[in-house]
This record gives C-alpha cells, structure tokens and sequence, in this order.
C-alpha cells in the first residue's frame, strides 16, 4: 500500500495564478484533511472531508477550496496563489474522525 | 486560545542523553485524545503514539515513554539514550469529541542530538 500520496511534491507559483494540490489514499479511509504548516506555528487545519460529495472548512480556510469527488481523492485548490500562502500542505487521512490520522509527504509551495 | 502548548522550542543534547518533551493541553471535554508526530528532516510527518482520555496509564516503547497526568493536563514525552537518528521536529495534539476529533497541534520543539 502507498498509504497517503500527494502531487506535486514542490511547486512555484506566481502571484494570482492558480493551481491543485491532489491527495490521493488508498487505505479506503472515509475521513481526509487538507493542512498547511507555517514555522513555529505547528500544523493548521484548512479543509477536511467526512466522506465522498462532503467538505468543510477548518481554521485557516480563507483562498482555498476543495473537492471530495471520489472517495479516495481529495483536490486543494488556489484560485489566485498570494505569498501568503507559501507554506508546506499536508493531506490527510482516517478511518473516522476518532481515528489516527495519517500523513501524505507534503507539498512545499512558493508563491512569489 | 492555544490548545496545545509545546514551550519548549528547541532542544540540543549530546547522544545517549536522556531528553524529555513536555506538551500541556487545555481542553474542557472528558472525552479526547493526544498524540505525538515525529518530523524528521526529511519532512514527513509519523505518527508516534495515540492516548486517549480514559486511559492515563504511562507507555513505552523501546526507548521512547510516555506520561500522561490529567491533574496537570500534561502529556510528555521521553527519549531515552537519544541517538542521532532521534533528531526531528516533535508535534503534541489533541483531538477534542466537541470538536468532531479534529487535531489541534503544538508548534513543536525541535530536537538535535549531538553525536
């Protein structure tokens, strides 16, 4: 099993131009997560999904969207990249909310 | 308000000290769990140990413990002998059942071991 995976893993981008992130699980989890970590702040929570068709947003959700199409895939999307939102993205997953959750190998992102 | 304090930012020890992680948490739930994540340099993050809030016996494993004390809302965590592979950024979380169990995480102390 590959467990969680994220694409891509680095990324540039320039300011107000737009791109996803995709997560992608093959643990039949039902529950994934999108965060970003920012030093000395820890990992914060920007969207999450209960199961297939769900989202909902989490502290830091502000310039972002995401969808949950297929259960297995979770997309975060920019629509228009700022600086602030350089910032290394972690995706996700559980069994349920109770549950462990387990991490993808990130996304390093730069806006510019 | 911070759920999660980790008021150690950085630790530096040489190898085969012992060193030991606090995390404090704040959280009016009787039902929630605690976790802590490795974070090595290479980026990832692993998930190390899982408690929940009935169960404040400590744990070990191999060279890493546990202590979990609710009279003092601590949850820390112990290397002992650290051995250079030990060097990594080390998160605390709480997950809270009033809050759907979504992590609220520490900002982390970095660990160094010196060889």
């Amino acid at each position: 099993n590959a467990g969680v995976t994220q694409t891509p893993k680095f990324r540039v981008l320039k300011t107000g131009q737009s791109m996803t992130l995709l997560c992608a699980q093959d643990m039949n989890h039902e529950y994934m997560y999108w965060y970003r970590q920012d030093p000395g702040m820890g990992l914060r929570l920007i969207h999450y999904s209960v199961g297939e068709g769900t989202t909902a947003k989490g502290e830091v959700p502000d310039g972002y969207n995401v969808s949950r199409l297929k259960k297995q895939n979770f997309l975060l999307g920019l629509e228009s990249a700022a600086p602030s939102q350089t910032s290394v993205y972690f995706c996700a997953s559980s069994w349920e909310g109770v549950d462990t959750q387990y991490f993808g190998p990130g996304t390093r992102l730069t806006v510019l | 308000a911070q759920k999660v304090t980790q008021a150690q930012t950085e630790i530096s020890v040489v190898e085969k000290e012992d060193v030991t992680l606090d995390c404090v948490y704040e959280t009016r739930d009787t039902t929630y769990y605690l976790f802590w994540y490795k974070q090595p340099p290479s980026g990832e993050l692993v998930f190390l140990i899982r408690r929940n809030s009935f169960d404040e016996q400590n744990e070990i494993s191999g060279r890493y413990s546990w202590n979990f004390q609710k009279s003092t809302s601590s949850f820390n965590f112990t290397i002992t002998a650290s051995q250079v592979v030990d060097s990594a950024v080390y998160f605390c979380a709480l997950s809270e059942a009033s809050d759907d169990y979504k992590l609220s995480f520490g900002a982390g102390t970095t660990v160094t071991v010196r060889a």
